[in-house]
């Protein structure tokens, strides 16, 4: 069964921190893995995507990695700030033929305190 | 460009309501799509557009749930008779048919409340 799962499923750090979140993927035959972040009360919006053929792939203090062998992906935040607190959501699309569905995971919800 | 434009944005009915969204897609973007977000769930795609015509409606729960799409600038989700587990933000996206990496941009939503 296609799925995506993350982790934590919440996290609270304190600004100026980093984190890392993480995202397991058994989407077969894979496509791409796009990280989303999602502020309270907005729609989510695009942060990085990765290829097949890619392994580490950085969007200012963002930095996403892939290991396409073991299907996990990870979100690196550098020197967290108040607005990075959002929740962050992996995707990953199918590329089997005419189906190019998107498979969502649940998000982690990541907490920046002063 | 304004981005993906929803109304209203947040909605509060009873139990039996019809319920409109409304959405206006990126001009220029060939592509459509309604989702349902709750905690439990995450996001779950209702159905798309391609063109305005709708080529995958299987996330429709029920025939309570239709969408449509008159033309390139406009669409609408209807829920009728409404009901409480129906709760729910609700987010309009789009994105260009060269878009073939898949990113959708996303409208702010509607946050619906069924009493």
């Amino acid at each position: 069964k296609n799925q995506v799962e993350q982790s934590p499923q919440s996290l609270i750090i304190l600004e100026g921190k980093n984190c890392t979140l993480q995202c397991n993927y058994t989407v077969s035959p894979f496509s791409n893995l796009r990280w989303y972040k999602q502020d309270t009360g907005r729609g989510p919006v695009s942060l990085t995507i990765m290829t097949f053929s890619e392994n580490t792939k950085s969007n200012g203090r963002y930095t996403a990695t892939l290991d396409a062998d073991t299907k996990q992906s990870s979100l690196h935040i550098t020197a967290s700030q108040l607005s990075d607190s959002a929740s962050y959501i992996c995707v990953v699309r199918l590329n089997a033929g005419n189906n190019r569905k998107l498979i969502w995971g649940l998000g982690t919800s990541l907490g920046v305190n002063p | 460009d304004a981005g993906v434009i929803q109304s209203p944005r947040h909605e509060v009915t009873e139990m039996g309501q019809e319920v409109t969204l409304r959405c206006k897609p990126i001009s220029g973007h060939d592509y459509l799509f309604w989702y349902r977000q709750t905690m439990m769930r995450g996001l779950e795609l209702l159905i798309y557009f391609n063109n305005n015509v709708p080529i995958d409606d299987s996330g429709m729960p029920e025939d309570r749930f239709s969408a449509k799409m008159p033309n390139a600038s406009f669409s609408t989700l209807k829920i009728q008779p409404s009901e409480p587990r129906d709760s729910a933000v609700y987010f309009c996206a789009s994105r260009p048919v060269t878009g073939e990496s898949g990113e959708l941009f996303f409208g702010e939503g509607s946050r619906l409340t069924v009493l």
